[in-house]
């Protein structure tokens, strides 16, 4: 079966320290890779998407970036977080990018002091 | 990309069919539409897709009617543990926007 692992579940940084978030997935090959926010109260923001190595798609404009060095294994990074940076930080896979359904992994919660 | 509109909460009681319906007027032909549920500091977890008709799994039954503008996900003798927040979707994966959901609170 396939699983997915996020780590770490909680973290407290600085204002302008660097992030790094990682996302791997287990048991299938060539999912498709997303990165979800959700701010308190509120929905999912889709923040990046990749269908493949090296491929990543940005969805809104931010100081956040993401990267698949490996086949299953999504990096979310920061260079210097911003206050607006803390929430709830949700990885995710699916089979295809079409309609296969989305498995998300337990999130990351960010605070940013 | 097709908007969803969902009631912002619902109550219910234990042992109750809850009903919970999604407007997607805009939705195209080719999108499927997808239910998911979220407690919280959880990662939401998928309940059901369907495409046009009936649905039904071992939680819920999704029925949509012909023309596909709106959808109900149906959850039978619902418990406490289905208080949760539950999602619409439709469309695909890489254009797929979460709304605030449905926030729905089982009483005993």
């Amino acid at each position: 079966s396939q699983t997915i692992h996020q780590w770490p579940a909680t973290l407290v940084q600085p204002v302008g320290s660097p992030l790094s978030l990682e996302c791997t997935v287990e048991g299938t090959s060539n999912p498709n890779l997303y990165w979800y926010r959700q701010a308190a109260g509120r929905g999912l923001q889709l923040l990046f998407y990749s269908v493949g190595i090296g491929q990543i798609s940005s969805e809104v404009p931010q100081n956040l970036s993401a990267s698949r060095p490996q086949d299953r294994q999504f990096i979310l990074s920061s260079k210097k977080l911003l206050l607006s940076d803390s929430g709830f930080y949700l990885c995710a896979w699916s089979r295809d990018r079409v309609n296969s359904p989305l498995h998300f992994g337990n999130g990351t919660r960010l605070t940013v002091t | 990309l097709a908007k969803t509109t969902q009631p912002i909460s619902m109550d219910s009681y234990e042992g109750q069919e809850v009903n919970i319906t999604c407007s997607h007027n805009n939705i195209a032909t080719n999108d499927y539409i997808t239910w998911y549920q979220q407690f919280p500091s959880q990662g939401p977890r998928f309940i059901i897709q369907g495409y046009k008709t009936k649905v039904t799994n071992e939680v819920a039954s999704l029925f949509i009617p012909a023309d596909r503008k709106s959808s109900t996900l149906s959850l039978p003798r619902v418990s406490l543990s289905d208080t949760a927040v539950y999602y619409c979707l439709v469309g695909n994966n890489n254009d797929m926007r979460f709304g605030a959901g449905t926030r729905l609170t089982v009483k005993p």
